[in-house]
Order: C-alpha cells, then sequence, then structure tokens
C-alpha cells in the first residue's frame, strides 16, 4: 500500500490538457520534500519525466509540467499526443518510512 | 552514453537466492548513487534500497531490511543486488537506476535519470 495516492487512470483527446494529481502527507511531499514524476511506456522501463517538483530533464518536451502544493503535487500535459500513452507515477521521499516511495500509479490514455 | 545494463533472467524456487547485476557505463561509476526498484506483474514501482558507490554506504527499504544485500565493483563498474529467502511474491521486474545528483552520499531528495532494462525474475516451484 503506497503512502502516496494517484488516480488509477485518466484520460483526454489528443490536443487536450491532462493533469494527474499526487496525494501525500506531511512526512512526505508535505514535509516538504520534492517530488519527482517518471513516465513508463508498456514493456519498457521508467523514465525520469520531472524532477524537483517542476524541472525538466534535457529532451523532454515542455508540454510535460509539474507543480507542488501542500501535501499534493501534480504532472500536467499539455497538448495531448497518442505517444503520452502509458504509465505516469509520482515519486519522493517519506521520513516516517526513512525511504523513498512511489506513488500508485496513473494509466493515461488518448482517445 | 550512459547506460545501465542488467543481468539476464532468473527463475528460482522458493527459498532460494537471487543475485541481479547492473554494469554501468559511460560515467565515472563512483560518483553517483544506485538504487533498486521492483515491479510485480502489472503492477506499481516499489524502492527496495540505495548504495552509494563511491563508499558502499546503503540504506534499506524497511520492507526488504534483512533480506537484501547491496553491493559495487568499482573494478567493474558493476552494481549487485541480492535477495534472500526468495517468495512466490517476489516474482517481478527488477530495476537498477542511477542517481541524479552527483554525490557519495545519500540524497533524500534525489530522483533516478538513468534506468536499466530490468531483469525479470521468477520464483515458482
Amino acid at each position: 500500500q503506497s503512502v502516496l495516492t494517484q488516480p488509477p487512470s485518466v484520460s483526454g483527446a489528443p490536443g487536450q490538457r491532462v493533469t494527474v494529481s499526487c496525494t501525500g502527507s506531511s512526512s512526505n511531499i508535505g514535509a516538504p520534500y520534492d517530488v519527482h514524476w517518471y513516465q513508463q511506456l508498456p514493456g519498457t522501463a521508467p523514465k525520469l519525466l520531472i524532477y524537483g517538483n517542476s524541472n525538466r530533464p534535457s529532451g523532454v518536451p515542455d508540454r510535460f509540467s509539474g507543480s507542488r502544493s501542500g501535501t499534493s503535487a501534480s504532472l500536467a500535459i499539455t497538448g495531448l499526443q497518442a505517444e503520452d500513452e502509458a504509465d505516469y507515477y509520482c515519486q519522493s521521499y517519506d521520513s516516517s518510512l526513512s525511504g523513498y516511495v512511489f506513488g500508485t500509479g496513473t494509466k493515461v490514455t488518448v482517445l | 552514453q550512459v547506460q545501465l545494463v542488467q543481468s539476464g533472467p532468473e527463475v528460482k524456487k522458493p527459498g532460494a537466492s537471487v543475485k541481479v547485476s547492473c554494469k554501468a557505463s559511460g560515467y565515472t561509476f563512483t560518483t553517483y548513487g544506485i538504487g533498486w526498484v521492483r515491479q510485480a506483474p502489472g503492477q506499481g514501482l516499489e524502492w527496495m534500497g540505495w548504495i552509494s558507490a563511491y563508499n558502499g554506504n546503503t540504506n534499506y527499504a524497511q520492507n526488504f531490511q534483512g533480506r537484501v544485500t547491496m553491493t559495487t565493483d568499482t573494478s567493474t563498474s558493476t552494481a549487485y543486488m541480492e535477495l534472500r529467502s526468495l517468495r512466490s511474491d517476489d516474482t517481478a521486474i527488477y530495476y537498477c537506476a542511477r542517481g541524479l545528483i552527483m554525490s557519495s552520499n545519500w540524497y533524500v531528495e534525489d530522483a533516478f535519470d538513468i534506468w536499466g532494462q530490468g531483469t525479470m525474475v521468477t520464483v515458482s516451484s
């Protein structure tokens, strides 16, 4: 049972904007510890999408953005494309567990 | 290019041990930490632990303490993860991943920027 909760699924039409939430608590996101986001395409390893709440690694399109507020964080995808169909995970540090925690994961579907 | 290449799939019986390797290339191995993450079939990601490639210091997830050992061999730029007393629910893909921050010490706000291709471990009698 993960301490970071995400919606199981989110969907949108091509070109639309979708958001994925990641809800934690005062021992992780709300502490505040940084939140990172990963994209996992089917059958592949996760890929770092956002680090330090809102920073994009080189090569990640600016259609992806992240934010953190209170005990939650969000990933936004604007101009949704078919290639964005994947699973998305948030990650942070939890002081109660003294370790990293991942979110439950969200499947983004492009209609 | 920077990459992590993991060892091949394993099939083990309950109660056995498995050791997965992760060979780094394209960067100075000792300047970054290595984390291990697993993913059971159809499930999410689970962090197992972290090791400093500089001094071998480790931090294990509470769920795995006493059952996992992470090591490195700096002469071959390889990290290892050994899991003992395997159970059927240890069946999963095991990933190694490099820490984003260049540091010899565990940085609790670190992310993982380079991932291995994954190693499938199947535990079955």
